[in-house]
């Protein structure tokens, strides 16, 4: 079976400092993707930064950047100079290739403290 | 701001009710997909709609089922509303069935009493 699995339910860092959230997965696939998404309290579920598994640059977007270690499955998620506006639940996503569906993990409650 | 438009936002419905969820998805994105999340978990996929078939899905009972029509926008039906059935309810679009990048809606809060 295909999981994703989260292992940290909170987290909390400082305004400015950087903070990293880890995700692991199982899957046999050879071809994937794999997200970060944050869900605010407002519900709406937004994408963070996306890496393509055949890729073996790290996906970088601004603040956020990713290790990806594709043979330890493991993607872990770095933000750097931590915002307020940070504070949510973040999710880690697999995305095997043409399956149509989203694999999330249970969620990372991330509390940015000022 | 997604594109992607859920209503209602907030539904109450009593145990072995009926309910319809709807969903516009995004211009140009002919797919559409449901999650279903519930309190402190992470979502978990429903089915999923392209071009008005249903294109995979997940491990939910057929008193789930779903719409697309030609526009693109989709229905979540469910049947005999269970307790268990409260939940965030969360459509996502994408431009086509092979698309990875979903872009997802602000989901329909369904409380079942």
């Amino acid at each position: 079976a295909q999981t994703v699995t989260q292992s940290q339910p909170e987290m909390s860092v400082q305004e400015a400092e950087t903070v990293t959230l880890s995700c692991t997965y199982d899957t046999s696939e050879n071809n994937y993707y794999l997200f970060w998404y944050k869900q605010p309290p407002s519900r709406q579920m937004i994408l963070v930064i996306r890496q393509e598994a055949y890729k073996q640059q790290n996906a970088t977007e601004n603040r956020f950047s990713v290790n990806f270690q594709k043979a330890a499955k493991s993607f872990s998620l770095k933000i750097s100079d931590s915002q307020l506006g940070d504070t949510a639940m973040y999710f880690c996503a697999f995305y095997p290739s043409n399956t149509g569906k989203l694999i999330f993990g249970q969620g990372t409650t991330l509390q940015v403290k000022p | 701001e997604t594109g992607v438009t859920q209503s209602p936002t907030h539904l109450i419905k009593t145990r072995g009710q009926q309910v319809t969820l709807r969903c516009s998805s995004q211009s140009g994105h002919n797919t559409v997909s449901w999650y279903q999340q519930a309190l402190g978990q992470g979502p978990q996929f429903i089915f999923q709609y392209y071009r008005e078939e249903e294109n995979g899905r997940g491990n939910f009972p057929p008193r789930f089922s779903g719409l697309q029509f030609p526009n693109y926008s989709s229905e979540l039906n469910v049947n005999a509303l269970e307790l268990d059935d409260s939940a965030l309810y969360l459509c996502a679009s994408s431009l086509d069935r092979s698309n990875s990048e979903a872009f997802f809606g602000q989901g329909t809060r369904l409380t079942v009493v």
